[in-house]
């Protein structure tokens, strides 16, 4: 078992749809979470981070965590087609320790205009 | 310029042969990390460099792969006698390694194909 378990998709959704992306994991050390956004045949790029459980929102992404369920949540309203990418979660167990993330595998989402 | 740079963006070898990827992180990034990512995978972490620490390097796959951080700044990533299974993007990021979590600037990847 994979310690970050993320359905690859693909995804497609009209534009405007609330669109929900979820991982599972295993290891209850980690306390920081991350979503990385991946174009195609570029590098990703951090879009969201959040430090144990609760919400966190920006703009029209919000990111929760679920520490008891070991579940991580990003919803994005009003998806656009610009929104149309591979959307990774990542994890971290301790602070400053590295940055070595334990990705999941990305979930490609496809916003059709 | 600004971002992380890698290089070759695309290499094509045939199997057994060595490959170098290099990797320029963003000046005055302390942190170097190196990723491999395989298709329809996630990014697996290969190995980590800070500063003049040792690097950690528990996530090389095999002994055929190794890496390099000279001046604490440019790392290039050695993969001999490359396998088929090696094929996969290289991606390398850097970060400020201070204070920072989860904020990993990540290059366009070195794109791997073994023949």
């Amino acid at each position: 078992q994979k310690e970050v378990e993320q359905d690859p998709g693909p995804l497609s959704v009209p534009e405007g749809a609330i669109v929900s992306l979820n991982c599972t994991y295993s290891n209850s050390a980690f306390q920081y979470f991350m979503w990385y956004r991946q174009y195609s045949r570029k590098g990703p790029e951090l879009l969201m981070y959040t430090y144990s459980s609760g919400n966190k929102e920006d703009g029209r992404f919000t990111a929760q965590v679920d520490k008891s369920s070991k579940y991580i949540s990003l919803f994005i309203r009003d998806s656009q087609p610009s929104d149309s990418a591979t959307y990774l979660c990542a994890m971290e167990g301790v602070y400053n320790q590295g940055g070595k993330l334990i990705f999941g595998q990305g979930t490609e989402l496809s916003v059709k205009p | 310029g600004a971002g992380v740079s890698q290089s070759p963006s695309n290499k094509v070898t045939e199997k057994g042969k060595d490959v170098e990827l290099r990797c320029d992180p963003i000046s005055g990034h302390t942190a170097l990390y190196w990723y491999r990512q395989s298709l329809g995978q996630g990014l697996e972490f290969l190995i980590y460099f800070q500063g003049n620490s040792a690097p950690d390097k528990s996530g090389l796959p095999s002994d055929r792969f190794s890496a390099e951080r000279t001046g604490g700044s440019v790392s290039t990533l050695t993969i001999q006698r490359t396998q088929q299974e090696d094929s996969a993007v290289y991606l390398c990021a850097s970060s400020s390694g201070q204070g920072d979590t989860g904020e990993l600037f990540f290059g366009e990847g070195s794109r791997l194909t073994v023949l």
